[in-house]
């Protein structure tokens, strides 16, 4: 089984919509980070954690918003879906513990507003 | 400006062919510098890392960072199709790694 899962893999869904995307780690890792990739933007944070009570916005986080419902899971929802939020997103998980930062991602969610 | 900016590509070499991938960064407080390889449909998946100045050698991959220039390369020796895949430089800003926009790279037989 992947150590870092994501669903659903790929939504299309219509402008107004609310959407919830999951991502779920077995690697017993602390922190985790919502990414979105954007062709010619490369990747860009939306929101990290670094527990369960920690939660921090990151480059892009408006039209955003995260849970940390456990160490092992943190959801990206998008409350009012626009186009310009159609985009391959990524959920990623660290350990803290190291002296530098290795990120370990999901699959991807390939996300489409219309 | 982004802190970190990279070459788009796409990048097209023949199998065999040396590659050499750059970018710049702007903060010189970055210490730890990343390359991640990210195949088509998939998540990016880290290549190699380097503390602060200097060369890391991993098999044909090598990293090198120069912090007087703010400029961090990887190169692939005898380059193979199955290195066809895009690659991100990323420097580490404490809490969050900064990404430049990847390169596309192409291997051709």
């Amino acid at each position: 089984d992947a150590d870092v899962t994501q669903t659903p893999r790929n939504r299309i869904t219509k402008t107004g919509k609310r959407i919830m995307l999951e991502c779920s780690q077995t690697k017993g890792h602390d922190r985790m980070y919502w990414y979105r990739q954007d062709p010619g933007l490369g990747l860009r944070l939306i929101y990290y954690s670094f527990d369960v009570k920690d939660i921090n916005k990151g480059e892009i986080s408006d039209g955003y918003s995260v849970s940390r419902q456990a160490q092992a899971k943190f959801s990206l929802s998008l409350e009012s879906a626009i186009p310009n939020q159609t985009a391959l997103y990524f959920c990623a998980t660290a350990s803290g513990r190291n002296s530098y930062n290795e990120q370990f991602f999901g699959p991807g969610t390939r996300l489409t507003v219309l | 400006q982004k802190e970190v900016e990279q070459d788009p590509g796409p990048l097209s070499v023949p199998e065999g062919a040396i590659v050499s991938l750059n970018c710049t960064y702007s903060n010189s407080a970055f210490q730890y510098f990343m390359w991640y390889r990210q195949y088509s449909r998939k998540g990016p998946e880290l290549l190699m890392y380097t503390y602060s100045s200097g060369n890391k050698e991993d098999g044909r991959f090598t990293a090198q960072v120069d912090k007087s220039s703010k400029y961090i390369s990887l190169f692939i020796r005898d380059s193979q199709p199955s290195d066809s895949a895009t690659y991100l430089c990323a420097a580490d800003n404490t809490d969050k790694l900064i990404f430049g926009t990847g390169t596309r790279l192409q291997v051709f037989p």
